[in-house]
């Protein structure tokens, strides 16, 4: 069983597109994040849910909306998306301070 | 301002060397993650250190935190073609969060 698994695991679009990716996890851990990788392999962190309660949210365009329906799914919704989106965007989760386990990614292009 | 250095950025051993790579902190660190990442297959958890001079082993990486709480070192013994990948650290500043701030890579080469 995969413990934080993320749908799609390619994404090609045209700029403007509206898109969503899909994060789940079966940790029961209580917080899950949003990382972005960019080309140069910088990994950062976009947002961080506890509880469904958004906790962390790093200055990321208003394009890009967290929705968590329940604390073991966290979804990335991206709208009017823009050639410089394209990246390996990871979910991640943890339990309290501890571990954080991630994703095998989903890798965005726009096109 | 906070900041993580990863060193060397790319690193190419021959098939049974040993190796180091290297992450220093601008500050004490509250928790230092190491991941290993293959191309499509995410970030692989390899280990997490919290106290001052601690030292994890997995098979044959060994991951180190000095006494400052500012250095980090993951030295692998008897490289093989399977440990080849990008390694990450990741320092936790704050404590609690998950926000985690990460260097920018070692890119490793094992040669068979």
């Amino acid at each position: 069983d995969t413990a934080v698994s993320q749908t799609p695991k390619y994404l090609v679009t045209q700029m403007g597109n509206d898109k969503s990716i899909k994060c789940e996890q079966n940790l029961g851990h209580d917080t899950m994040y949003w990382y972005k990788q960019d080309s140069k392999k910088f990994l950062k962190i976009m947002f961080s849910y506890n509880n469904k309660e958004l906790i962390i949210n790093e200055t990321v365009p208003n394009r890009f909306s967290p929705k968590s329906p329940d604390k073991a799914h966290l979804n990335l919704h991206i709208n009017s998306l823009e050639l410089g989106d394209s990246a390996v965007y990871f979910c991640a989760s943890s339990q309290a301070g501890t571990t954080i386990f991630f994703g095998s990614g989903t890798q965005l292009s726009v096109l | 301002s906070q900041e993580l250095e990863q060193s060397p950025q790319s690193l190419i051993v021959q098939e049974g060397k040993n190796l180091t790579i290297n992450c220093t902190s601008s500050k004490t660190l509250y928790g230092l993650y190491w991941y290993k990442q293959k191309y499509g297959e995410g970030l692989i958890f390899l280990m997490m250190l919290q106290k001052g001079g601690e030292e994890k082993s997995h098979e044959k990486i060994t991951a180190k935190l000095d006494e400052k709480k500012q250095q980090s070192s993951l030295h692998i013994t008897a490289s093989q073609p399977s440990h080849a990948g990008i390694y990450l650290c990741g320092a936790d500043w704050s404590g609690n969060t998950g926000k985690l701030i990460f260097g920018q890579g070692t890119t490793l080469q094992v040669k068979p």
